[in-house]
C-alpha cells in the first residue's frame, strides 16, 4: 500500500512568491492535516480537512490556505512568502476520529527553503 | 506551541541499554497521546499510543506510560539500538481538535 504521498520533496522559493504544496492520503483515508515544522521544532498544526470542508486551522496568516479534492488530494498554498516560512512542511491523512496510524499517518514532507 | 529553538534534549544511551523519553503535556482535557519518531528527512513516524483510560501500554520493545495527576508521559524503549537513533515527540489529541505536539528529544545511541 502506498503511504502519504507529498510533493514536491524539496524546493526553494524567493521572497514574495506563491508556492503550491501537494498531498495524496492513504487509500481510504478521508482526512488531511498539514503541519508546518521548523528546523529544531515540533511540527506546528496548519490546517485539517475533511469530505472538502475545513475543519480547522491553527494560528497562521491569511497568507496560508488549503483546499481538499473529491479525491481527498489536498493542496497547501502559501502566498507572499517570508524568510520564516522556510520549513519542512508535513501533510497527514487519517480517519476523521481514527486512532494511531488510522488516526495520523504522515508523509515525509515537503522542504521549502525562501531565499 | 510550544519551542525548544534550534537545541532539542539529547538522550544518549548504550547499545543495548533501556532508553525513557519523557513528556510534560499541557491540556488536562486531552484524552489521546501519541509517540512518533522522526529520523532526519522523514516525517514523523506512529510508535505507539494510549488513551486516558489506562495508565500504560505496551508494544514491541516499547511501553508509554501516562501519568494525568502530574500530566506527564513517557516512553520507554527496551533494548536500545542504534537504528532508534532519531527525535521523539509526544503528542496530544484534545477531544476534537488536531494533535499538538509536545517538545522532541534526540535519542543517541552509542554502539
Amino acid at each position: 500500500d502506498a503511504g502519504v504521498t507529498q510533493s514536491p520533496t524539496h524546493l526553494i522559493k524567493t521572497r514574495g512568491q506563491q508556492v503550491t504544496l501537494r498531498c495524496s492520503p492513504i487509500s481510504g483515508h478521508k482526512s488531511v492535516s498539514w503541519y508546518q515544522q521548523v528546523l529544531g521544532q515540533g511540527p506546528q498544526f496548519i490546517f485539517q480537512y475533511y469530505e472538502k470542508e475545513e475543519r480547522g486551522r491553527g494560528n497562521f496568516p491569511d497568507r496560508f490556505s488549503a483546499r481538499q479534492f473529491p479525491n481527498y488530494s489536498s493542496e497547501l498554498n502559501v502566498n507572499a512568502l517570508l524568510l520564516g516560512d522556510s520549513a519542512l512542511y508535513l501533510c497527514a491523512s487519517g480517519t476523521l476520529g481514527g486512532e494511531g496510524k488510522q488516526g495520523y499517518t504522515f508523509g515525509s514532507g515537503t522542504r521549502l527553503t525562501v531565499v | 506551541g510550544e519551542s525548544v529553538g534550534l537545541h532539542l534534549p539529547t538522550l544518549s544511551v548504550q547499545e543495548g541499554d533501556n532508553s525513557i523519553i519523557n513528556c510534560a503535556y499541557s491540556n488536562s482535557a486531552s484524552d489521546y497521546f501519541i509517540w512518533y519518531k522522526q529520523e532526519s528527512g522523514k516525517g514523523p513516524q506512529f510508535i505507539i499510543d494510549i488513551r486516558s483510560n489506562m495508565d500504560k501500554r505496551q508494544g514491541q520493545r516499547v511501553t508509554v506510560l501516562l501519568n494525568k495527576t502530574v500530566k506527564h508521559l513517557s516512553l520507554q524503549i527496551a533494548a536500545t539500538q542504534p537504528g532508534d537513533s532519531a527525535v521523539y515527540f509526544c503528542a496530544e489529541n484534545p477531544r476534537n481538535t488536531p494533535l499538538v505536539f509536545g517538545k522532541g528529544t534526540r535519542l543517541s545511541v552509542i554502539a
